[in-house]
C-alpha cells in the first residue's frame, strides 16, 4: 500500500478565515476514509467516515468531500475559530490495511 | 459508557524490564486496535482484533511486542524486554466494524523507557 499523504503539514490562519486541506490516499482496493481531530495532549476524535465516491459530510462548520477515483479528500473549515486549532488526521482503509497520514496541524490566531 | 479505558496513563521503566499496557474497549464494539504514536513516525497501527481474534499484526515492530485479547472487554500490549526506542504514546481504540464506523480512542499510555 502506498502512503497516505496530507498537505499542508501545518497551517496558520486568522480567526474567521475559511480554510481547507488535503488527504491523498491509494485509490485501489479502497474501503473507507476517516478524518480525525486531534488536540494536543488528548486522543484523536472521529470527525467523519466516508466510503462512497462523491460523499460529502458536514458537522457544524466542518465539512469533507471524497473522490475515490483519484484518491483524495478535502476537509473544509468555515469561519475558523481558535478552538479549531488541532491536528487533523486522515486514515485510509485499503484491502484490510489501514494507514494514517502525518496530519495537518492547524493554528487559528484570535 | 465511559469510553475506551487505558491503564496506566504514564509508565516509566528501565531498559530490559517488561511492560504491560491495558485496554478496556467500549462495550459492544467488536474491533480493538493498538496504535503507537511517535514524533518521527506519527500514528502507527500495531495490531487489531476482531471478536478477540488478532486479524493483522503486521505493524508489530518485532518479537518483543505481543498483544492478547482474552475476552471482549480486555486487551493487553506487552513489551519484553523494553528498550529506550519503545518510548512513545500507545493508544487503544475500539469500533463497531473495521472501516465503515469511526474508532473511539482511549486517552493513551505515555511510556518512557530509560
Amino acid at each position: 500500500i502506498l502512503n497516505v499523504e496530507q498537505s499542508p503539514q501545518s497551517l496558520h490562519v486568522q480567526e474567521g478565515d475559511s480554510t481547507n486541506f488535503t488527504c491523498s490516499f491509494p485509490s485501489s482496493n479502497f474501503y473507507a476514509l476517516h478524518w480525525y481531530r486531534w488536540e494536543t495532549a488528548k486522543s484523536p476524535e472521529a470527525l467523519f467516515v466516508m466510503t462512497l465516491n462523491g460523499d460529502e459530510k458536514k458537522k457544524g462548520r466542518i465539512s469533507a468531500t471524497l473522490n475515490t477515483k483519484e484518491g483524495y479528500s478535502y476537509l473544509y473549515i468555515k469561519g475558523s475559530q481558535p478552538e479549531d486549532s488541532a491536528t487533523y488526521l486522515c486514515a485510509s482503509y485499503n484491502n484490510n490495511d489501514m494507514r494514517f497520514g502525518a496530519g495537518t496541524r492547524l493554528t487559528v490566531k484570535p | 459508557d465511559a469510553g475506551v479505558i487505558q491503564s496506566p496513563r504514564h509508565e516509566v521503566t528501565e531498559m530490559g524490564q517488561e511492560v504491560t499496557l491495558r485496554c478496556k474497549p467500549i462495550s459492544g464494539h467488536d474491533y480493538l486496535f493498538w496504535y503507537r504514536q511517535t514524533m518521527m513516525r506519527g500514528l502507527e497501527l500495531l495490531i487489531y482484533f476482531n471478536n478477540n481474534v488478532p486479524i493483522d499484526d503486521s505493524g508489530m515492530p518485532e518479537d518483543r511486542f505481543s498483544a492478547k485479547m482474552p475476552n471482549a472487554s480486555f486487551s493487553t500490549l506487552k513489551i519484553q524486554p523494553s528498550e529506550p526506542r519503545d518510548s512513545a504514546v500507545y493508544f487503544c481504540a475500539s469500533s463497531f466494524g473495521v472501516s465503515s464506523n469511526e474508532q473511539y480512542f482511549g486517552p493513551g499510555t505515555r511510556l518512557t523507557v530509560t
